[in-house]
Parts: structure tokens; C-alpha cells; sequence
């Protein structure tokens, strides 16, 4: 049971660059989420799903689109890399049952230059 | 709007001291909250859920809707809970998702 795995880890982008981060459960857990880290400003919700084929905006959605084809796996796609995203990404998930806790992966710290 | 307020940045304290983390949080319904900690470059963790009215490495958290917080404390701090410390409330509806946190404490215990 691995619980929450991102992928990369680690990831350096030039401007205008695209990626995709990947994130997979292993708990069947039907609600995910994909969050931005920054000093200062905690973790701020991107985009979220609550189901397989849905997704949602969450609070700071500009410039990353998602994707939740299989339930198991949520994508996070960057179209065009700004050195505004540089941050560190946290992929969670839950189940849907009421104060159910997060699940958090180890994260992918990204940086664009 | 829903919101979760963390005021200090940073609370440093010496070993053995008591500690407690603020946390204030906005939301007109039946909140649920939690603390998640997260030690040097490591995932988020649980630490405690309102609901559950528990102790977790000594720690515990009293939800007080008449002032709407949820303060974390621990009356003796060690030097392994160095860490950064985010509260957290779970809401339904609305367009920011399901889960808000706060800005984090970081939590220094000194020797």
C-alpha cells in the first residue's frame, strides 16, 4: 500500500515549457486534490476532483489544467511554464465521508527559470 | 467566504515550555477541522481532527465555536516537534474546493 505517489520529484523548466505531474492512489479514495506550497502563503488548493471524470477550480487555477481519466491518478498539467509556478506541488486525496483526513504525497518541487 | 487564519509565522519556544498554536477560522456551518504537520522537507501528515477529540504526541486541540478556533497545545514542548503546523477546515460547496488552509506556524523548540 503506497498510499499517495507523485511523480517527479524534482523537475527544472525553462519558460514556456510544458509538464505534466502525476499523481496516484492506491486507497481508492474518490476525492483528490493538487496544492501549491509557498513560504509565506501555505497551501493553496489548485484543482480538485471528486470523482473519476470530474474536476474543479479550486482557488488559484490559472495557467494548470487537470485531468481525472482513471480514478486512481490525477494530472496536473502546465501548458506554459512561468516563473510564477515555481513552487512545491502536493497531490492529496480523501474519501468522501465527513472528516475524513487528507492523504498527502511527498510533493514535486518544480522550478522555472 | 470561507477562511482559516493562522496568526503567528513563526512561535519559538524552549524545551519543556508549554505551547499553543492559533488558529481562528470563518465558515457559517458545522465546521470540520484538523492540524496537519509537516516536519523539514517531509509530506503533510494528520496530526488531529476535532471530531476525534484525541491526543496525538501529546498534543490536542479543542474546537470553540463561540470563538470559532481551534488552538493546538501541548503542554510540554520537545525539540522533535520542530515543525511547520497547518490548520485546516473542510467545508461543502462553494467554488475554492473542500478543504482551506492556513498560512502555517512554524514551530521552533529550542534546547
Amino acid at each position: 500500500n503506497a498510499g499517495v505517489t507523485q511523480t517527479p520529484k524534482f523537475r527544472v523548466l525553462k519558460t514556456g515549457q510544458s509538464m505534466t505531474l502525476l499523481c496516484a492512489q492506491d486507497m481508492n479514495h474518490e476525492y483528490m486534490y493538487w496544492y501549491r506550497q509557498d513560504p509565506g502563503m501555505g497551501l493553496r488548493l489548485i484543482h480538485y476532483s471528486v470523482g473519476e471524470g470530474t474536476t474543479a477550480k479550486g482557488e488559484v487555477p490559472d495557467g494548470y489544467n487537470v485531468s481525472r481519466l482513471k480514478k486512481q491518478n490525477f494530472l496536473l498539467g502546465l501548458e506554459s511554464a512561468a516563473p510564477s509556478q515555481t513552487s512545491v506541488y502536493f497531490c492529496a486525496s480523501s474519501r468522501t465521508d465527513q472528516n475524513s483526513p487528507l492523504h498527502f504525497g511527498n510533493g514535486t518541487r518544480l522550478t522555472v527559470t | 467566504a470561507q477562511r482559516v487564519t493562522q496568526p503567528e509565522k513563526l512561535l519559538s519556544v524552549f524545551k519543556g515550555a508549554p505551547v499553543e498554536l492559533k488558529c481562528n477560522y470563518s465558515y457559517s456551518g458545522s465546521p470540520e477541522l484538523f492540524w496537519y504537520v509537516q516536519y523539514s522537507r517531509q509530506r503533510l501528515q494528520l496530526l488531529l481532527r476535532h471530531i476525534s477529540r484525541e491526543s496525538i504526541k501529546g498534543f490536542t486541540a479543542d474546537l470553540n465555536k463561540g470563538e470559532t478556533s481551534f488552538h493546538l497545545k501541548k503542554p510540554f514542548a520537545q525539540e522533535e516537534d520542530s515543525a511547520m503546523y497547518y490548520c485546516a477546515l473542510r467545508f461543502y460547496g462553494g467554488s475554492q474546493g473542500n478543504l482551506i488552509f492556513g498560512k502555517g506556524t512554524k514551530l521552533s523548540v529550542k534546547p
